[in-house]
């Protein structure tokens, strides 16, 4: 079974520009999370995603978004790009929905390491 | 809103050896879900283990164990018979449960520590 799968794994962009990072989640599941890590701030969650809707969202500007297909495939984009921007940006899926006490793991992809000059 | 405190920024310890990773957290949560993952170089974040809060019986899973005090809000994980594959950054991270779970709330993560092995 594929894992998650983020595209691209490098990025180098300019400040004031926009970006879209894409995550291919594990197949069968429905959750799409993504996180930012810088090594500032550390690891900060993003946004979730499952079954096309936003369930989630972090506290992050209204710059940063994104959305979910019908086929749990996620993109998020980041517009106006700033220098505080350069991070990793992880994806993790899961399968959800989980009902009860027991919780799905997320399974999270490679990155996608973004630069912004 | 909730914090992880991992106060070992970093340890170094020689393969086959015994270590132990410190997490200590804070919540008003009752029921909640505590992790270790570990993040080589690959960048990829890979789950190590994972505790219920109800349940007072420590995660095991090969060579990882937890010991969780739920009552000190503290969940230390220690890897037995190191190995220089466990070489990476360990992260300590929470998730409160909600009753119906329709997919999954966010993970809260601690600093890290970065694990060496020394062969």
């Amino acid at each position: 079974k594929a894992g998650v799968t983020q595209t691209p794994r490098y990025l180098i962009k300019t400040r004031g520009q926009q970006v879209t990072l894409s995550c291919s989640p594990i197949s069968g599941h429905r959750s799409v999370s993504w996180y930012q890590q810088t090594p500032g701030q550390g690891l900060q969650f993003l946004f979730e995603y499952f079954s096309e809707t936003q369930r989630n969202k972090g506290n992050f500007p209204g710059r940063f978004s994104g959305r979910q297909f019908s086929n749990s495939r996620s993109e998020m984009n980041v517009s106006t790009l700033e220098l505080g921007d350069s991070a990793l940006y992880l994806c993790a899926s899961s399968f959800g929905p989980i009902l009860g006490t027991y919780n799905s793991p997320l399974h999270f992809g490679n990155g996608t390491r973004l630069t912004v000059t | 809103a909730q914090t992880v405190t991992q106060s070992q920024p970093e340890m170094s310890v020689q393969e086959a050896e015994t270590v132990t990773l410190s997490c200590t957290y804070d919540t008003s949560e009752n029921n909640y879900y505590l992790f270790w993952y570990k993040q080589p170089p690959s960048r990829q974040m890979i789950l190590v283990i994972r505790q219920e809060a109800y349940k007072q019986q420590n995660a095991t899973e090969n060579r990882f164990s937890v010991n969780f005090q739920k009552a000190a809000k503290s969940f230390s994980l220690k890897i037995s018979d190191s190995q220089l594959g466990d070489t990476a950054m360990y992260f300590c991270a929470f998730m409160k449960h909600v009753e119906t779970n329709f997919g999954n709330e966010k993970l809260t993560f601690g600093t890290g520590t970065r694990l060496t092995i020394i062969p």
